[in-house]
């Protein structure tokens, strides 16, 4: 298994730019989120999926799309870039089972804006 | 009080050394509690689930306190390969953000 990949690993886009993270997963997992990464922050939560068809926003969700047309796929779309998306974009998957999730990270994208 | 808080650190401790995190949670109902360990420029990656009597892996011992609401990390013997951010990750038991994550503790073993 790949687990989860992430396309770009590094993207440079200036300001008003749109673009689309990729992610995907072989796992079979139900739960995918996308959470982006800054110093002294953690981890935030910007969209999450329960399964195809099916999203919701998480903590910091303006700027970003996604859909998630199939179980494997759960793309990022940066509407108008800013350079306060600058930022680590992680992408992750889980099943659900038990109300018990462990959490599989994707390697990340390095967006840089200016 | 923040939902999630842990020390930053660093903690630099020399090899072979025990090394103690806490964490502490501000939701009394949340229900599930994890280590995850990041290095740098890398991915989190789960270290072990922390349950209600205490567990075991290794060299590492997580406990929970649910009445004082923090949970701990141990880590015994530390290795230069210890090295790491170690994130504390709590469930929320309802809304739309499932898992919490803490900033994290950084650790650096020296030889």
């Amino acid at each position: 298994n790949a687990g989860v990949t992430q396309t770009p690993k590094f993207q440079v886009l200036k300001t008003g730019q749109s673009m689309t993270l990729q992610c995907a997963q072989d796992m079979n997992h139900e739960y995918m989120s996308w959470y982006r990464q800054d110093p002294g922050m953690g981890l935030r939560l910007i969209h999450y999926s329960v399964g195809a068809g099916i999203t919701d926003q998480g903590e910091v969700p303006n700027g970003y799309n996604v859909s998630r047309s199939t179980t494997e796929d759960f793309p990022l779309r940066l509407l108008s870039a800013a350079p306060s998306q600058t930022s680590v974009y992680f992408c992750a998957s889980s099943y659900r089972t038990g109300g018990i999730y462990e959490q599989y990270f994707g390697p990340g994208t390095r967006l840089t804006v200016t | 009080r923040k939902e999630v808080e842990q020390d930053p650190g660093p903690f630099n401790v020399p090899e072979g050394a025990t090394v103690a995190f806490n964490c502490t949670y501000s939701n009394s109902a949340s229900q599930s509690f994890f280590w995850y360990r990041q290095d740098c420029r890398k991915e989190p990656k789960l270290l072990m689930s922390v349950y209600s009597s205490g567990n075991e892996d290794g060299r590492f011992t997580a406990q929970l306190n649910r009445a004082s609401q923090y949970i701990s990390l141990l880590i015994r013997d530390s290795k230069l390969s210890d090295s790491a951010t170690y994130l504390c990750v709590v469930t929320r038991p309802s809304g739309n953000t499932p898992l919490v994550f803490g900033k994290g503790t950084r650790l650096s073993v020296i030889a």
